[in-house]
């Protein structure tokens, strides 16, 4: 079993609509989180990180954690079709080098 | 600024090669990573580098050797490439110790098994 589950696989928003990504963790060792996005035929860019349970705002941009039941999510508001691209949580423990990645979320911004 | 070179971009390959992708990076990081990624899913960690001539497996190191001959560089080779296989193999690097920040990605080795 993976140790990162994301949902949902895929997901479609109009332009200007909220788009929202869960992880949830099965290993209780995992304190810090990353969402990364990736555009097609680049590499994976990190969009932003989250240490502490509670919300973080980049932007348009929010991360939501709760250490508690493990689950950290992504919310995207006002969406723009340069927002279509498949979106990883990914988690570390602490003292760890391994980055462990969620299975992944294909955005589609529909204009 | 800093960048993640990966060579070669894309390669063929046939059933039972050996086939060595290499990474370059020139931001002075301690940790290197080798990812596999296959079509539209997530990554998974193959091997990684916490400094020169360091090796640790990841959760898919079979199959593969890899190599960190130098602080800047870190080589993965498919001992036996699989017939149909196609996958992109991703490097990243990061400050070693450091939970804070996010590893860095190049932009990958598309791989094709004929």
């Amino acid at each position: 079993q993976q140790k990162v589950q994301q949902s949902p696989e895929s997901l479609s928003v109009p332009e200007g609509g909220m788009a929202s990504f869960n992880c949830t963790s099965s290993d209780r060792n995992f304190q810090y989180f990353w969402w990364y996005r990736q555009h097609s035929g680049e590499g994976p860019k990190a969009l932003m990180s989250i240490f502490s349970d509670g919300d973080k705002k980049e932007g348009r941009f929010t991360a939501h954690l709760n250490k508690a039941s493990l689950h950290v999510s992504l919310h995207i508001r006002d969406s723009q079709p340069s927002d279509s691209a498949l979106y990883f949580c990914a988690a570390s423990s602490s003292g760890s080098w391994q980055l462990i990645f969620g299975s992944g979320t294909q955005l589609t911004v529909m204009p | 600024g800093g960048i993640i070179t990966q060579t070669p971009k894309f390669l063929i390959g046939q059933e039972g090669q050996k086939l060595t992708l290499k990474c370059q990076q020139n931001f002075n990081h301690d940790t290197m990573y080798w990812y596999r990624q296959d079509s539209g899913k997530g990554l998974r960690l193959i091997y990684y580098s916490i400094t020169e001539n360091d090796l640790q497996k990841g959760d898919l190191s079979e199959g593969y050797d890899a190599s960190r001959e130098k602080k800047s560089s870190f080589s993965l080779t498919v001992t036996s490439a699989q017939k149909n296989e196609m996958a992109v193999f991703l490097c990243a690097s990061s400050i070693q110790g450091n939970n804070n920040q996010a590893p860095l990605f190049g932009e990958g080795t598309r791989l094709s098994v004929l």
